[in-house]
């Protein structure tokens, strides 16, 4: 079955303690995604990826770092989270960019930082 | 700046009647408009993708069209139904990035 997971789905945590959201996709897409949803403000797009070891800044990037070493895996890493970092999270994955692709979300992560 | 406009924000409609609302993007640099469903609790599911200008998709009772020229799509329900509660996003990619609008919430009163 395609899937797209996320972990954790939701977490808890303190000012400044590191913490790292992983996403997994098993489709072999090349292009991966993560975004925030605040409300009103819909989804920003934080950091994306082509392929592996590429990847590039989105529209809210600051504060946050991914990776790319393997196709499947996209983590995005919080070094040290801020209580303006407290949103729902998605990762979210499509064969490439090309038009006709279709994005699929993962579950979401729901990060509330103190 | 590219930016993806949504309207309206919020809509509540009858059980039965009929419904449409609204993106604007960009005209230039298009490769392709989606839109989504969102549920609450749940993460965006696709309804459908466009990339000519004039395309018309449909699934059930839900259709959209796509105007590249004057940048704007229209998302039509038909009879809405309670299940039709979600909220409605959009979404222009170009070359190199996705943007989405920050969705219209369709309440539908039975």
């Amino acid at each position: 079955e395609a899937q797209v997971t996320q972990n954790p789905r939701y977490l808890i945590t303190v000012t400044g303690k590191k913490l790292t959201v992983t996403c997994s996709q098993n489709m072999n897409h090349e292009y991966m995604s993560w975004y925030r949803q605040d409300p009103g403000l819909g989804l920003r797009q934080i950091y994306y990826s082509m392929n592996v070891e590429v990847t590039d800044k989105g529209d809210v990037p600051e504060g946050y770092k991914v990776s790319r070493k393997e196709k499947r895996n996209f983590p995005l890493i919080l070094e040290s989270p801020s209580p303006n970092q407290t949103s729902l999270y998605f990762c979210a994955t499509r064969p490439s960019l090309a038009g006709q692709d279709t994005q699929y979300f993962g579950p979401g992560t729901r990060l509330t930082v103190l | 700046i590219l930016n993806v406009e949504q309207s309206p924000q919020s809509l509540h409609v009858q059980e039965g009647d009929s419904t449409n609302f609204t993106c604007s993007f960009p005209s230039s640099n298009f490769y392709a408009l989606h839109w989504y469903r969102w549920e609450t609790a749940k993460s965006p599911e696709a309804l459908f993708v466009m990339t000519l200008n004039g395309d018309e998709k449909k699934k059930g009772r839900i259709s959209a069209t796509l105007n590249t020229k004057e940048g704007y799509s229209y998302l039509y329900i038909k009879g809405s139904q309670p299940e039709d509660s979600a909220t409605y996003l959009c979404a222009f990619s170009s070359a190199s990035k996705i943007i989405f609008g920050s969705g219209t919430r369709l309440s539908i009163r039975p």
